[in-house]
């Protein structure tokens, strides 16, 4: 069945310093989607990619899906503490379900 | 728009009892929506896949009679979890997708469940 790794499962940054997570999946996606999930609560949708090698960005987050449609990346400039939480990618393949990545636990220090 | 309520958010019962969680889309009709099941510090599971008037699709290693999926209306979706046990302990979560040609899941808040 299909499988998305996602890397690295923790990163602690300094405040002010930027943050990568990349996802990997096993076969062709029709689409990936991210959400971020803080601590205590629900995964929120963050965006969805659906082109080969799209790049989107919303304020801080730059998110990009590759050429092959099989891999993803989200990338925050800057972070701040807010920017904490859980973030996950979700690939949809052909059976239209959402299979989650591991998450990457980010942790800013102030 | 596009808001999912779960309810309860919270619920602790004591081992061997029912406990019924709800889904619900508040402002759109869903007609597939899909149970997920979280344990601490892990990633979501999906549980099944329910589509409103049939029965659920659910996922290798998952008990169907376990846990018991019913999709009555395009608003609401109901899980069972029958007989529960304390490795039943979980973050349950919810999902609602509008239809048509999109894939966008829309999460409900969760809910939490403790057997005893």
């Amino acid at each position: 069945g299909q499988q998305v790794m996602q890397i690295p499962q923790y990163q602690h940054v300094q405040e002010g310093e930027d943050f990568t997570t990349y996802c990997n999946s096993s076969t062709t996606l029709s689409n990936i989607q991210w959400y971020k999930q803080r601590p205590g609560g629900h995964p929120v949708f963050l965006i969805q990619l659906v082109k080969s090698g799209e790049v989107k960005k919303q304020k801080r987050l730059t998110f990009q899906f590759g050429e092959a449609k099989k891999n993803s990346s989200l990338h925050i400039t800057a972070t701040q503490t807010t920017d904490v939480g859980t973030y996950f990618c979700a690939g949809s393949g052909s059976a239209r379900q959402l299979t989650f990545g591991s998450g990457t636990q980010l942790t800013v220090l102030p | 728009g596009a808001v999912v309520s779960q309810h309860p958010s919270r619920v602790i019962c004591k081992s061997g009892t029912s406990v019924k969680i709800e889904c619900r889309s508040l402002d759109f009709q869903a007609t597939t929506m899909f149970w997920y099941r979280q344990f601490p510090k892990q990633s979501l599971m999906l549980m099944a896949t329910s589509n409103e008037g049939s029965k659920a699709t659910y996922e290798q290693g998952v008990e169907k009679d376990k846990f018991l999926i019913n999709h009555a209306s395009l608003t609401l979706s109901t899980l069972t979890v029958t007989s529960a046990h304390p490795e039943d302990s979980s973050f349950y979560i919810c999902s609602a997708r509008s239809g048509g040609f999109t894939d966008t899941q829309y999460f409900g808040p969760g809910t939490r469940l403790t057997v005893l």
